[in-house]
């Protein structure tokens, strides 16, 4: 059964550095979301995206986040600037125009 | 906008016990509704969904749920905890007025006493 796949399944990094966060979605589908999930919380939506552009984003998703599907198989998750806040698992999900199939997630640990 | 009220941020019961994990959803349109669990420092595994078919859904390791629309619910049961449901569960909604991204419930911890 086709899966979402994401890399790395562990990123430690120091605060104020870059980090790109990747997806492998399955391989028809043209829905792509990223979602968060802080530790010992519930998983939030960040963005949606369709058609090589955004079509929704939360509140969370500020000017630090950015999406990109740079090769038509890849979609990656870019945080510019990284804060101690960001430190999360990070789940991608993918669909074909139904509900999403997520990811295993990255956990992101900032220092 | 679709969202989800989970009942109950933990619950205990005995291994052996029925396991009922509270959920309530709100959706203008007609949702489709998961139930992910989350074991530590692990991803999201899928227990079940609803997709409109059958009301009474069931899914892995003995758990089910029935999607009742009057009362705007998707709890989530089994007859008998074993030690290893112990867990985080989810509960889910997607809708397409949403853009079909998933929003989530706040969660329960189950915990199993022997």
């Amino acid at each position: 059964e086709p899966e979402v796949t994401q890399t790395p399944s562990h990123q430690v990094t120091q605060m104020g550095q870059e980090v790109i966060l990747r997806c492998v979605p399955i391989s028809n589908h043209l829905y792509f979301y990223w979602y968060r999930q802080i530790l010992g919380q519930k998983v939030e939506f960040l963005v949606s995206f369709y058609n090589n552009e955004i079509s929704e984003k939360s509140e969370i998703f500020d000017d630090q986040f950015s999406v990109e599907r740079p090769d038509g198989s890849n979609f990656t998750l870019k945080i510019r600037s990284t804060k101690l806040e960001d430190s999360a698992m990070y789940f991608c999900a993918s669909s074909a125009g139904g509900p999403g199939f997520f990811g295993p997630g990255t956990r992101l640990t900032v220092l | 906008a679709q969202s989800v009220t989970q009942l109950g941020s933990h619950v205990s019961v005995s291994e052996g016990a029925l396991v009922l994990l509270r959920c309530n959803y709100s959706s203008s349109v007609p949702p489709y509704l998961f139930w992910y669990v989350q074991y530590p420092n692990q991803g999201l595994q899928l227990l079940l969904k609803y997709t409109s078919a059958a009301t009474l859904v069931k899914g892995i390791n003995g758990f089910e749920a029935e999607f009742k629309k009057s009362e705007t619910s998707f709890h989530l049961t089994k007859p008998s905890a074993h030690m290893s449901d112990a867990a985080e569960y989810f509960c889910a909604v997607s809708a397409n007025t949403g853009g079909f991204k998933t929003i989530f419930g706040a969660g329960t911890r189950l915990f199993v006493k022997a």
